[in-house]
C-alpha cells in the first residue's frame, strides 16, 4: 500500500522557535495533503488542505501565519510552525491523497510528528 | 472541525466479549471509514464502507451504516486485550477525512 512518512517523528523546541515538519509520499503523488493536529485525549482536527502550487486552504481558527503550508511538489509538504509557544504542543498528523475526491477519497496517514515547545 | 460523535465516549469490557461504537454525522457522505489509534501512535485504517453499503465485514469487524439516520455502528467480536486503543470514524466527502471525537476502548484479561 501507499506509504506517507513524516520527519522528525518527535521534536522538542524552545518558546519562540520555529519548527519544520515534512510530510512525504514515498511512492505515489499526492496531490492534495491535509494536516491534522490532535491534543491528547482528543481527536484529530484538521488544519489545513494544500493542493500541489497552490496556497493551503486553512480551516476557520487556524492562523496562516503562524502555521506555515508548501506543498512545493507532488511528494512533499512541510508545515512550519513559527514562534512555537507550549500551547502549539501537540500531535501533528499529515495524510495525502493520491487523486481528487472520489467515493473512496483514500487518503494515506503519516505516522505523527509529536511537537514539544518548553 | 468535527462532523460528529462517537457514543460511548468510553468502554471497558473484558476479553472475549463483544465491543460495539457507534458514530454520528451531520451532512452527506461519500464514505465512512474507522481508524484505530493506539495510545501516542499513529493511525491505523480499519475499514470503509460506501455511501451505498449498509453492511461490510473484515475479520472481527462488522461496519452498519445508516444514511438515513447519518449514523454507523463498528462491532468487534471476541475483543482481545490487543483491542485496546481509541477507535475513530471519519467522514468523507470528496474533501479531506472528518473525524470524530472517539472511542476508547479498554479490554482486560
Amino acid at each position: 500500500g501507499a506509504v506517507v512518512s513524516q520527519h522528525p517523528s518527535w521534536v522538542i523546541c524552545k518558546s519562540g522557535t520555529s519548527v519544520k515538519i515534512e510530510c512525504r509520499s514515498l511512492d505515489f503523488q499526492a496531490t492534495t495533503m491535509f494536516w491534522y493536529r490532535q491534543f491528547p485525549k482528543q481527536s484529530l482536527m484538521l488544519m489545513a488542505t494544500s493542493n500541489e502550487g497552490s496556497k493551503a486552504t486553512y480551516e476557520q481558527g487556524v492562523e496562516k501565519d503562524k502555521f506555515l503550508i508548501n506543498h512545493a511538489s507532488l511528494t512533499l509538504s512541510t508545515l512550519t510552525v513559527t514562534s512555537a509557544h507550549p500551547e502549539d504542543s501537540s500531535f501533528y498528523i499529515c495524510s495525502a491523497r493520491e487523486h481528487s475526491g472520489g467515493i473512496t477519497d483514500t487518503q494515506y496517514f503519516g505516522p505523527g510528528t509529536r511537537l514539544t515547545v518548553l | 472541525s468535527q462532523q460528529g460523535e462517537e457514543d460511548p465516549q468510553a468502554l471497558s469490557i473484558q476479553e472475549g466479549e463483544n465491543a460495539t461504537m457507534n458514530c454520528s454525522y451531520k451532512t452527506s457522505i461519500n464514505n465512512l471509514q474507522w481508524y484505530r489509534q493506539n495510545s501516542g501512535r499513529g493511525l491505523v485504517h480499519l475499514i470503509l464502507i460506501r455511501s451505498n453499503e449498509r453492511e461490510k465485514h473484515s475479520g472481527r469487524l462488522r461496519v452498519t451504516l445508516d444514511t438515513s439516520k447519518k449514523s454507523s455502528s463498528l462491532l468487534i467480536t471476541a475483543s482481545r486485550a490487543a483491542d485496546t486503543a481509541s477507535y475513530f470514524c471519519a467522514t468523507g466527502s470528496g474533501r479531506a477525512l472528518i473525524f470524530g471525537k472517539g472511542t476508547t476502548l479498554s479490554v482486560s484479561s
